[in-house]
């Protein structure tokens, strides 16, 4: 069965400044997608960042990048000029046509003024 | 905004009392899931729908059940609500090859 690991419970970040969050899962499929989700104190869960894998290229929203590394099924989220909006639970996801979301347990996110 | 809309946002009701979530989407999804999270915590999926009259149990045992009568509606019924069923409960439907929308979720406690 698929995994998706997020090693960082919490992570703190200086506003203005870059965060990385790191994600890795397990599969043995070539074919998928993922995906960075927001949910901020609550509020609703919102999709940041979407990758497929077949595409080679990294994914890019505004100041949200990922670097997916397929060989090494490593898909981390880069948040540069980070703002005090970005303080939030960050979810990784992995899913597969046909199959159920695969979500990571999540990395809690501060972003300090 | 997604088009996905649970209630009530928030509920607080006695022990041994029947909810039921209700969870709508506009989108025409065949998919929809409904996940159990406490505050700041991971997801727990305890049942989805792959279309009408197709219900699932998740990986997590739940007590509620769920039914799918039309498209556009997954309601998620406790029978017999307890303190142990306080939690968040979210909604959310999927678009083929896009993404998953959410619904801004049921806050429940069980007194």
């Amino acid at each position: 069965a698929q995994t998706v690991t997020q090693s960082q419970p919490e992570m703190s970040v200086q506003e203005a400044e870059t965060v990385t969050l790191s994600c890795t899962y397990d599969t043995s499929e070539s074919d998928y997608y993922l995906f960075w989700y927001k949910q901020p104190p609550s509020r609703q869960m919102i999709l940041v960042i979407r990758q497929e894998a077949y595409k080679q290229q990294n994914a890019t929203e505004n100041r949200f990048s990922v670097n997916f590394q397929k060989a090494a099924k490593s898909f981390s989220l880069k948040i540069s000029d980070s703002q005090l909006g970005d303080a939030a639970m960050y979810f990784c996801a992995y899913h597969r046509t046909g199959q159920n979301f695969v979500f990571g347990p999540g990395t809690r996110l501060s972003v300090l003024p | 905004e997604a088009d996905i809309y649970q209630t009530p946002r928030y509920l607080v009701i006695g022990t041994g009392k029947k909810i039921t979530l209700e969870c709508s989407q506009t989108m025409g999804h065949d998919k929809m899931y409904w996940y159990q999270q406490d505050p700041g915590m991971e997801l727990h999926l305890i049942h989805y729908s792959y279309g009408v009259n197709s219900t699932e149990k998740g990986d997590l045992s739940s007590e509620s059940t769920v039914s799918r009568i039309r498209t556009e509606h997954f309601p998620l019924t406790l029978e017999s609500a307890r303190p142990s069923h306080t939690s968040q409960y979210l909604c959310a439907s999927y678009s083929p090859n896009t993404e998953a929308f959410f619904g801004q979720g049921t806050r429940l406690t069980v007194v």
